[in-house]
């Protein structure tokens, strides 16, 4: 089956500790995105990836970075920098020209 | 800037009952509007979209309502159920290149027994 599969599910950090979700997709998707959803929030743009070695600030990029040296990959690392981490985090991913998002199951973060 | 901005933010039904979740976006070069439907701890699903040719799309007890001259759209449901109380979401989107899906920000339906 094709899909976004997104690890772990649930994540514990430590104050001062950056920590990387993963995502990977075998939808043979271009584009990547991560999306941050807070309690009874909407989805807010972190980040997101057009093409392998390439990738774009989204709304709220502070304090988070990425890397996309596979295209079926696309790692969000949440650093110390991030004052206020807990939080939904949200990979999807679509064709271009293709109407859409694919989403995966999320990853919760939670800082302790 | 909102493109897409959605309302009500949190809607109780009635089983059996209608909900109707409202969408307005002003960029006329939207052309595919989508709604999905999030359940707590699970990602956004795809549950129905419409292109702005049609006035009205149905797929079981969901339909879409689009006017194109407002450029307002919406999701009915029909014959609510318990199963139903989710987050929705509405998004536009443009046909071109990536980061072309606008979301509204999210009505949370609860569906009372």
């Amino acid at each position: 089956d094709g899909g976004i599969t997104q690890s772990p599910k649930y994540l514990f950090r430590k104050e001062g500790q950056n920590v990387t979700l993963s995502c990977e997709q075998n939808l043979n998707h271009d584009a990547m995105y991560w999306y941050r959803q807070d309690p009874g929030q909407g989805l807010r743009l972190i980040y997101y990836s057009q093409i392998v070695n390439d990738f774009q600030k989204g709304d709220i990029a502070e304090g988070y970075s990425v890397s996309r040296e596979k295209k079926e990959s696309f790692p969000l690392t949440v650093t110390s920098a991030q004052k206020n981490p807990t939080a939904f985090y949200l990979c999807a991913s679509s064709l271009p020209g293709v109407y859409g998002y694919t989403f995966g199951s999320g990853t919760r973060l939670t800082v302790v | 800037q909102q493109q897409v901005k959605q309302s009500p933010q949190s809607l109780i039904v009635q089983k059996g009952g209608i909900s109707i979740i409202n969408c307005a976006y002003e960029n006329t070069a939207f052309d595919y509007f989508p709604w999905y439907q999030q359940f707590p701890g699970k990602g956004p699903a795809l549950l129905i979209a419409i292109r702005p040719d049609v006035s009205e799309k149905k797929e079981g007890r969901f339909t879409i309502s689009f006017n194109k001259s407002a450029k307002q759209f919406s999701l009915h449901i029909m014959d609510s159920q318990p199963g139903d109380s989710a987050t929705y979401f509405c998004a536009a989107s443009l046909q071109t290149g990536a980061n072309n899906l606008f979301f509204g920000t999210g009505t949370r339906l609860t569906v009372i027994p």
